[in-house]
């Protein structure tokens, strides 16, 4: 079945640094979406990319959408202590709509000392 | 915004007991419902997807007799925990998105669950 891999698992970063997390498909996604969840907390929805190639920019944050549509990368730049938490991609699960059902990679855990 | 409402936040309780977890969607009504498991440090794994008015459809490896889910109406679905023991204990977190599923996934606060 479709697997959605992400590394790194853990990153420490001091404040004012960059981030990055990378996330790869096993196949083709028609989309992929990006969730941050805080400690203790929910899943909250980010972002969606659609098209081949496509890069969004929210603030700090930078999202990226493979050429082949199997991987995808966030980057923040100059980290901030409100950035901690866990950031997930997902893709859509197997025989689920474009927004439903959905395979979360692995979660990368941002912590950011000050 | 959308919002889903998940009820209890966190439950402790004895081995053996059977628990009842309630998702709702509060300002929109949604047919389809997901339910997750999350160990600590872990990713969301999907359990099942709950259909309003019909059974739900179990991932491979959940079991349904298990993990029982009720989609009774358009705006709750309950996933309950039967005979729970302690290798149950985990974060169940339930999402939902209005529409027609053109529309990203709302998420509950989540379910903390510890069986003693």
């Amino acid at each position: 079945g479709q697997q959605v891999m992400q590394i790194p698992q853990y990153q420490h970063v001091q404040e004012g640094e960059d981030f990055t997390t990378y996330c790869n498909s096993s196949t083709t996604l028609s989309n992929i979406q990006w969730y941050k969840q805080r400690p203790g907390g929910h899943p909250v929805f980010l972002i969606q990319l659609v098209k081949s190639g496509e890069v969004k920019k929210q603030k700090r944050l930078t999202f990226q959408f493979g050429e082949a549509k199997k991987n995808s990368s966030l980057h923040i730049t100059a980290t901030q202590t409100t950035d901690v938490g866990t950031y997930f991609c997902a893709g859509p699960g197997a025989g689920g709509t474009s927004y439903g059902k959905l395979t979360f990679g692995q979660g990368t855990i941002l912590t950011v000392h000050p | 915004g959308a919002v889903v409402s998940q009820h209890p936040s966190r439950v402790i309780c004895k081995s053996g007991t059977s628990v009842k977890i309630e998702c709702r969607s509060l300002d929109f009504q949604a047919t389809t419902m997901f339910w997750y498991r999350q160990f600590p440090k872990q990713s969301l794994m999907l359990m099942a997807t709950s259909n309003e008015g019909s059974k739900a459809t179990y991932e491979q490896g959940v079991e349904k007799d298990k993990f029982l889910i009720n989609h009774a109406s358009l705006t709750l679905s309950t996933l309950t925990v039967t005979s729970a023991h302690p290798e149950d204990s985990s974060f169940y977190i339930c999402s939902a998105s209005p529409g027609t599923g053109k529309q990203p996934q709302h998420f509950g606060d989540g379910t903390r669950l510890s069986i003693l």
